[in-house]
C-alpha cells in the first residue's frame, strides 16, 4: 500500500496565482519529506524539503507546510509562472529513515496564461 | 556539468532477453540508486547501494540484480526479461544516504520488453 499519496492527478492554475499541490502520508515514522519537480523525458529534479521537526520550509517562490497531526504536507507556489508547469512528486524516506525515497504517484501542475 | 548520465537512453528487447542499465555520476557520491516509473506512478525503489562496494534490496527488487562496479558506477542487470518490466528507469545518487542529502537524478532510460 502507498505510504504517500497524491491524490490529484492534474491541478490548473493560472500565472501570477498560487498553486497549492498536496501530499497526505501513513507512516507517523517519517521524519523528511521532499519535493521533486519533473519535466518530460528529464529525470525529478530536487525542489524543496521539510523535516518533521519544522511546520514549514520557505525558498524563494516554495513554501513547504507540514501538519504532523494530519500527516499532510502541501507545497505553494507564489507567484505561479509558465515554467513551474511540470509534475511535481511528494517523497519520503524509503523505511522511515535512510537509504532511498517513497513517492508519491505525482501532480500534475499546468500554469495557464 | 554531467552529473548522473544513463545508458542506453531507449531500448528495446524481446521477452527473455538480458540487458544492463548503466549509470555513472562525477560528483564523488557515496550512495546510488535504481528506480522504475510505471505510467501514472511514482518512482519505486529497486535497488540501492549506501556506499561503495555495498548494494541492498529495495520496495521492488525482484528479476533485477546490481553492481557497484566502483564509487562512480552502479549497474542494473535484467537477467531475463519480462513484459511487466517495460518502465522507465531512474538512477541517482546522493552524497550519503541520509534522506537529508537530496538525491540527483539521470534522464532515464526507457525500456520496452515485448
Amino acid at each position: 500500500d502507498q505510504q504517500v499519496k497524491q491524490n490529484s492527478p492534474s491541478l490548473s492554475v493560472q500565472e501570477g496565482r498560487i498553486s497549492i499541490l498536496n501530499c497526505d502520508y501513513t507512516n507517523s515514522m517519517f521524519d523528511y519529506f521532499l519535493w521533486y519537480k519533473k519535466y518530460p523525458a528529464e529525470g525529478p529534479t530536487f525542489l524543496i524539503s521539510i523535516s518533521s521537526i519544522k511546520d514549514k520550509n520557505e525558498d524563494g517562490r516554495f513554501t513547504v507546510f507540514l501538519n504532523k497531526s494530519a500527516k499532510h504536507l502541501s507545497l505553494h507556489i507564489v507567484p505561479s509562472q509558465p515554467g513551474d508547469s511540470a509534475v511535481y512528486f511528494c517523497a519520503a524516506p524509503w523505511r522511515g529513515g535512510a537509504d532511498g525515497l517513497t513517492f508519491g504517484k505525482g501532480t500534475h501542475l499546468i500554469i495557464q496564461p | 556539468n554531467a552529473g548522473v548520465t544513463q545508458t542506453p537512453k531507449f531500448q528495446v528487447l524481446k521477452t527473455g532477453q538480458s540487458m544492463t542499465l548503466q549509470c555513472a555520476q562525477d560528483m564523488n557520491h557515496n550512495s546510488m540508486y535504481w528506480y522504475r516509473q510505471d505510467p501514472g506512478m511514482g518512482l519505486r525503489l529497486i535497488y540501492y547501494s549506501a556506499s561503495e562496494g555495498t548494494t541492498d534490496k529495495g520496495e521492488v527488487p525482484n528479476g533485477y540484480n546490481v553492481s557497484r562496479l566502483n564509487k562512480r558506477e552502479f549497474s542494473l542487470r535484467l537477467e531475463s526479461a519480462a513484459p511487466s518490466q517495460t518502465s522507465v528507469y531512474f538512477c541517482a545518487s546522493s552524497e550519503s544516504r541520509q534522506p537529508n542529502q537530496p538525491q540527483h537524478f539521470g534522464d532515464g532510460t526507457r525500456l520496452s520488453i515485448l
